[in-house]
């Protein structure tokens, strides 16, 4: 399995909803990652998790709670969001060093 | 500081090679990187190259690293059609947790 999985694809919630963006690979990779991507912008890094604990939190909002429960599974939990928050939320994943990143295809997210 | 600048647009003919250019600005990156995007998906590693080497060759890519310059190419043999997405260089430092991603290159191949 050389894939980053991540459910659901698309999301449209409410400012007062709370919901979660789920992750997943199966390769071993020992660092997660989660990306915030507004169109026509590259990836900009929210969090990094390395053996299963946080290692990089670049100053994202509260409302954003992110969650690794294993080395295979990463969630983001969404509470309180903000219509700007709406973008694509990219997982990734990697071994460190040469390999780069294996990322998913993204979830689309509509905050209304 | 941590910036890395890339054309916006380039435009080719099916058949063509595309060069895509990137700079960065800062030295002590140790790999540097070429994703691709295509609408509605994921990132796509395509290839990298390692900061001591000068050229990598992978099929139709062809990556040339100018670090004097700190400049960074991505030559696309033969471009088709499929070849239409946007590029992105990134550059990571030692350790590999974080990624610096230029504000990528749309490409488009025209028939």
């Amino acid at each position: 399995d050389t894939e980053v999985t991540q459910t659901p694809k698309h999301l449209v919630m409410g400012m007062t909803n709370k919901k979660s963006l789920k992750c997943e690979q199966h390769m071993g990779h020992r660092a997660m990652y989660w990306y915030k991507q507004k169109a026509k912008k590259p990836p900009e890094l929210m969090f990094v998790y390395s053996y299963e604990k946080l290692s990089i939190n670049e100053s994202v909002p509260s409302r954003f709670s992110p969650e690794c429960p294993n080395s295979s599974l990463l969630n983001l939990h969404l509470h309180a969001l903000q219509p700007e928050d709406s973008a694509l939320y990219l997982c990734a994943s990697s071994q460190g060093g040469a390999q780069g990143y294996t990322f998913g295809s993204g979830t689309r997210l509509t905050v209304v | 500081g941590e910036d890395v600048e890339q054309s916006l647009f380039l435009s080719v003919r099916e058949g063509d090679s595309s060069v895509i250019n990137c700079t960065y600005t800062d030295s002590s990156s140790t790999y540097l990187y070429w994703y691709k995007q295509e609408p509605g998906a994921g990132l796509q590693l395509l290839t990298y190259i390692f900061s001591n080497m000068d050229m990598k060759q992978d099929q139709r890519l062809t990556v040339l690293l100018n670090k004097k310059d700190k400049h960074l190419s991505l030559r696309i043999a033969d471009t088709q059609t499929g070849d239409s997405a946007i590029y992105f260089c990134a550059e990571v430092h030692t350790g590999g947790f974080k990624t610096i991603f230029g504000a990528g290159t749309r490409l488009f191949v025209k028939a």
